[in-house]
C-alpha cells in the first residue's frame, strides 16, 4: 500500500524559507512515477507547484520558479520542497503526491497523496 | 497559462440525482484532463484520468468525455458520500492548472 506522508515546520516567519518532506512507502521512488506538491489556500482552490522524476528533471510552476527547488533523496525515499522568501501569501496546505500509472503509462496528475500540512507564514 | 473554467461553481442535488460539471480549456489539452474529489480536510482523490478513464476502485456511476476542449464529469445516481468539491486539472502543459472548483451540496 502506497503511503505519503509530509513532514516539517507548520509556522514559517516572513522573508524564511519553508522546508518539506515527502515521506514515501510501499512503493520504489525511483519507479517511473511522478513526485509531485500541490497547495491549498485555506478555503481556496488547488494549485500545481511542481514535480520531479526521481533521476532529478523537474518542472516548476513558473509563478515559483525562482524560489522553488524540489529535489529527491532515493536513500531514504522521500522528496523534498523548499520554498524561499516566503509571504503571507504561501500559507497553505502542501500535498505531496505521486503521479498515476495505469498499464505501464505515466500520468502527471496525482493518484496518491499525503494527508496533508499547513504551513503558516507569520512572524 | 492554460486557464480551466470549471462550472458551475457550487450545485445543489438530491440522492440519487444525476449532476454534471464542466471544465472548459482556454486551449488545446489532448485528453490530458483528472477529475479529483475532495472532501473537507482531506486529500484530493483521484477520479477520473485522461478525460474519460475511470481510475480502478472508483465507482461506475461516474464519468467522464470530451468534446474538444470541453470535459465533462457526471454523475449518474448520486449517493449521499458524492457530496464533496470536484474539481478538474490539465496535465498536457506545464504548469498544470487546476479549475476553480465545483461545490456539490445537498439539496
Amino acid at each position: 500500500q502506497v503511503q505519503l506522508q509530509e513532514s516539517g515546520p507548520g509556522l514559517v516567519k516572513p522573508s524564511e524559507t519553508l522546508s518539506l518532506t515527502c515521506g514515501v512507502s510501499g512503493v520504489s521512488i525511483s519507479g517511473g512515477h511522478w513526485w509531485i506538491w500541490v497547495r491549498q489556500p485555506p478555503g481556496k482552490g488547488l494549485e500545481w507547484i511542481g514535480q520531479i522524476y526521481h533521476s532529478g528533471m523537474s518542472n516548476y510552476n513558473p509563478s515559483l520558479e525562482s524560489r522553488v527547488t524540489m529535489s529527491v533523496d532515493k536513500s531514504k525515499s522521500q522528496f523534498s520542497l523548499t520554498l524561499t522568501s516566503v509571504t503571507a501569501a504561501d500559507t497553505a496546505v502542501y500535498f505531496c503526491a505521486r503521479g498515476y500509472s495505469s498499464r505501464g503509462t505515466y500520468f502527471s496528475c496525482g493518484g496518491d497523496w499525503g494527508q496533508g500540512i499547513l504551513v503558516t507564514v507569520s512572524s | 497559462d492554460i486557464q480551466m473554467t470549471q462550472s458551475p461553481s457550487s450545485v445543489s442535488a438530491s440522492v440519487g440525482d444525476r449532476v454534471t460539471i464542466t471544465c472548459r480549456a482556454s486551449q488545446g489539452i489532448n485528453s490530458y484532463l483528472a477529475w479529483y474529489q475532495q472532501k473537507p480536510g482531506k486529500a484530493p482523490n483521484l477520479l477520473i484520468y485522461a478525460a474519460s478513464y475511470l481510475r480502478n476502485g472508483v465507482p461506475s456511476r461516474f464519468s467522464g468525455s470530451r468534446s474538444g476542449t470541453d470535459f465533462t464529469l457526471t454523475i449518474s445516481g448520486l449517493q449521499s458520500e458524492d457530496f464533496a468539491t470536484y474539481f478538474c486539472q490539465q496535465t498536457n502543459t506545464s504548469p498544470y492548472t487546476f479549475g476553480q472548483g465545483t461545490k456539490l451540496e445537498i439539496k
